[in-house]
């Protein structure tokens, strides 16, 4: 499987700023995703990132407060824009396990607080 | 719409105790269905695909087995290691994964 990492690790950050997160694959991969997990919820997707190509987001997500990047095959970006308290959160990457296989595999997750 | 929930949502076993944790899905064309361990802090690791019905897989103490329905975890004689958060998901349209709440299993030794 992919090796996924991301930056940074963890954040505390003021209300009204913006934070971006990046995600660095050890391989080619064509689609990313980005996930969202909430205080002691499960996972929810927010947008999937194609290379070449705009990032299609989930309802209820909007581009102006997650703009997504996808420059190569290897790396992404998330921006979360005028932060709330509610946006408190971990945000994870992901990627397909490729080969035709349909499972994805995680990065270890971006722990985001913000005051 | 694909709808995932698990049960219980909080488990605690001593060790050596075997158990199952449960994973019902409602799914339109099923392509595919997951399971993953999550400690805490940590993004999810992923453990199994299950594909149709009657599938079965195995890793270590764990067996993870597939009806039209539901999916069972089952944790064979549990050591306090195993604890950690479960997670079931299902593949909705093209890669999009729908996660259930979890199961938090607690292995008390």
């Amino acid at each position: 499987s992919a090796v996924i990492s991301q930056k940074p690790s963890r954040d505390i950050c003021q209300r009204g700023t913006s934070l971006t997160i990046q995600c660095q694959v050890d391989s080619q991969v064509t689609m990313m995703f980005w996930y969202r997990q909430q205080p002691g919820q499960s996972l929810t997707l927010i947008a999937t990132a194609n290379q070449g190509s705009e990032a299609t987001y989930e309802s209820g997500f909007v581009i102006d407060k997650f703009p997504i990047s996808r420059p190569n095959l290897t790396f992404s970006t998330l921006t979360v824009s005028n932060m709330s308290p509610e946006d408190s959160s971990i945000y994870l990457c992901s990627v397909e396990g490729g080969g035709g296989n349909v499972e994805q595999f995680f990065g270890p997750g971006t722990r985001l607080t913000v005051l | 719409e694909d709808q995932v929930t698990q049960s219980p949502e909080a488990l605690r076993l001593q060790e050596g105790e075997s158990s199952s944790l449960n994973c019902s899905y409602t799914v339109s064309g099923l392509r595919g269905l997951f399971w993953y361990r999550q400690d805490p802090g940590k993004g999810p690791e992923f453990l199994f695909t299950l594909y149709s019905a009657g599938e079965e897989k195995e890793k270590e103490r764990l067996k993870a087995t597939l009806t039209k329905k539901e999916s069972f975890l089952h944790i064979t004689a549990p050591k306090p290691e195993d604890s950690a958060t479960y997670l079931c998901a299902v593949v909705q349209g093209a890669q999009k994964l729908v996660f259930g709440q979890g199961t938090r299993l607690t292995i008390n030794p």
